[in-house]
C-alpha cells in the first residue's frame, strides 16, 4: 500500500460524456502527478501540481483538466470523452517537487464504451 | 522528447533462470530509475542510478548505468515467480519523468 488512494477504481461510460478521478495523495506530500498508461502509448505524464498550484504540464488534452484542493487532494476531470480515452489512470504524490520518491496509487481503470 | 525504449518487450522464463533486460535512449537522462508494476497496481520504485557506471544492487537484481548515462541494465538471478511484473524504466525529473512502455516479465514455477 503506497499511501496514495485513487476512486474510483473502475468507471464505464459513454462516448462524449465527462467523469472526475479523484486521488488523496500520501499524507504530508505537497505534490500530485496523473498519469495515463495505455498499451500502445505506455505510461504518459499529463499534469503536476504542487501545494494547489500547476507545476508542469504533460501531454494533456484540452478536454482533460486537474486541480490541486486546499487539502491537497486532486481531481482529475475527462469531458467529451472519445473510445481512446479507455486507459488507466495514475495518480502519484511526493514531499516535494524534485529529488524524493513518487508513490503511485493503484490506478483508476476507464472504459469508454 | 525523450525516448526511452525497453527490450524485450515481453520475458517469459522458468523459476531459477538469469535474464537482463534493456533500457536505451539516444538522449543523456541526468538519473534514471526503475519501476515494477504488478498487475492491478501502480509502479513501485525500485531503484534510482545517477552516476555513469553506476551498478546497484538489489538483493538478486543488479541496476547498471552505462557511462554515457543513456542507457541502463536490469539483471535478475535465479529468478522466482515473484518477480513476475512489468519493468519500467524512467528517466529525466519528477515533473518530465520519461518511461519506456516496459519489459513484461513472467516467470513459471
Amino acid at each position: 500500500d503506497s499511501g496514495v488512494t485513487q476512486t474510483p477504481k473502475h468507471l464505464i461510460t459513454a462516448t462524449g460524456q465527462r467523469v472526475t478521478l479523484r486521488c488523496s495523495p500520501r499524507s504530508g506530500d505537497l505534490s500530485v502527478y496523473w498519469y495515463q498508461q495505455s498499451l500502445d502509448q505506455g505510461l504518459q505524464f499529463l499534469i503536476q501540481y504542487y501545494n494547489g498550484e500547476e507545476r508542469a504540464k504533460g501531454n494533456i488534452l484540452e478536454r482533460f483538466s486537474a486541480q490541486q484542493f486546499p487539502d491537497l487532494h486532486s481531481e482529475l476531470n475527462l469531458s467529451s470523452l472519445e473510445l481512446g480515452d479507455s486507459a488507466l489512470y495514475f495518480c502519484a504524490s511526493s514531499v516535494a517537487t524534485s529529488g524524493n520518491t513518487i508513490y503511485f496509487g493503484e490506478g483508476s481503470w476507464l472504459t469508454v464504451v | 522528447t525523450q525516448l526511452l525504449e525497453q527490450s524485450p518487450q515481453f520475458l517469459s522464463i522458468q523459476e531459477g533462470e538469469n535474464l537482463t533486460v534493456y533500457c536505451n535512449s539516444s538522449s543523456v537522462f541526468s538519473s534514471l530509475q526503475w519501476y515494477r508494476q504488478e498487475p492491478g497496481e501502480g509502479p513501485v520504485l525500485l531503484v534510482t542510478v545517477v552516476t555513469g557506471g553506476e551498478v546497484k544492487k538489489l538483493k538478486r537484481l543488479t541496476f547498471q548505468f552505462g557511462d554515457a548515462r543513456k542507457d541502463s541494465s536490469l539483471h535478475i538471478t535465479a529468478a522466482q515467480p515473484g518477480d513476475t511484473g512489468l519493468y519500467l524504466c524512467a528517466g529525466g525529473g519528477y515533473s518530465t519523468l520519461t518511461f519506456g512502455k516496459g519489459t513484461m516479465l513472467l516467470v513459471s514455477p
